[in-house]
């Protein structure tokens, strides 16, 4: 089972709003991440967790934050985001073994910020 | 800074034929790779990877061909069905805090 699940699947919200998307893994995963894609563009790192610890932020704005509750799930609350924050997010996990890590990813939150 | 990028931005072929997606890397310290594919509106689907130490791999309809001395890698995808028509990502794994590096994307069109 390589299943990662992401809720919503699709999310509007106004540039006033709090809103948040979850993600979830029962693979056992140890390190959970948070990506950005664009239209037409390949997937853009924000965020990564590694046994529950938040590892990497890529230079995100603070109006994104990441928390990881537990080991099989990730959440990314969203606060005063602007128009050009619309994007499909997309969530992963790998087994952190080294070399040959493999990212799986969710199908991902399609947002749109008004 | 270094990246993975690939030639060719769209592929147009036709059903039954064979398809080449090419990428090209830069980080010559890259040990694994990846292809995904990304049909519309979903995530990227894990399809095949490869290690450094290893010149080809071979899954279902699909190989994974890296040429280490050009830093050049290429999915080659079998009897190319309509089904395959998405967009497919090469990304390297630095192994540096687990972080993918992906290249452009190229979209393959199946043509019936």
């Amino acid at each position: 089972d390589t299943e990662v699940t992401q809720t919503p699947k699709h999310l509007v919200m106004g540039m006033t709003n709090k809103k948040s998307l979850k993600c979830e893994q029962h693979m056992g995963h140890r390190a959970m991440y948070w990506y950005k894609q664009k239209a037409k563009k390949p997937p853009e790192l924000m965020f990564v967790y590694s046994y529950e610890k938040l590892s990497i932020n890529e230079s995100v704005p603070s109006r994104f934050s990441p928390e990881c509750p537990n080991s099989s799930l990730l959440n990314l609350h969203l606060h005063a985001l602007q128009p050009e924050d619309s994007a499909l997010y997309l969530c992963a996990s790998s087994q952190r073994t080294g070399v040959t890590d493999t990212q799986y990813f969710g199908p991902g939150t399609r947002l749109t910020v008004l | 800074g270094e990246s993975v990028g690939l030639h060719l931005p769209t592929l147009s072929v036709q059903e039954g034929d064979n398809s080449i997606i090419n990428c090209a890397y830069s980080n010559s310290a890259s040990d694994y790779f990846i292809w995904y594919k990304q049909e519309s509106g979903k995530g990227p689907q894990f399809i095949i990877d490869i290690r450094s130490n290893m010149d080809k791999r071979q899954g279902q309809r699909v190989t994974v061909l890296l040429n280490k001395t050009v830093k050049h890698l290429s999915l080659q995808i079998a009897a190319t069905q309509p089904g395959d028509s998405a967009v497919y990502f090469c990304a390297e794994n630095n192994n540096a805090g687990n972080m993918l590096t992906f290249g452009g994307g190229t979209r393959l069109m199946v043509k019936p």
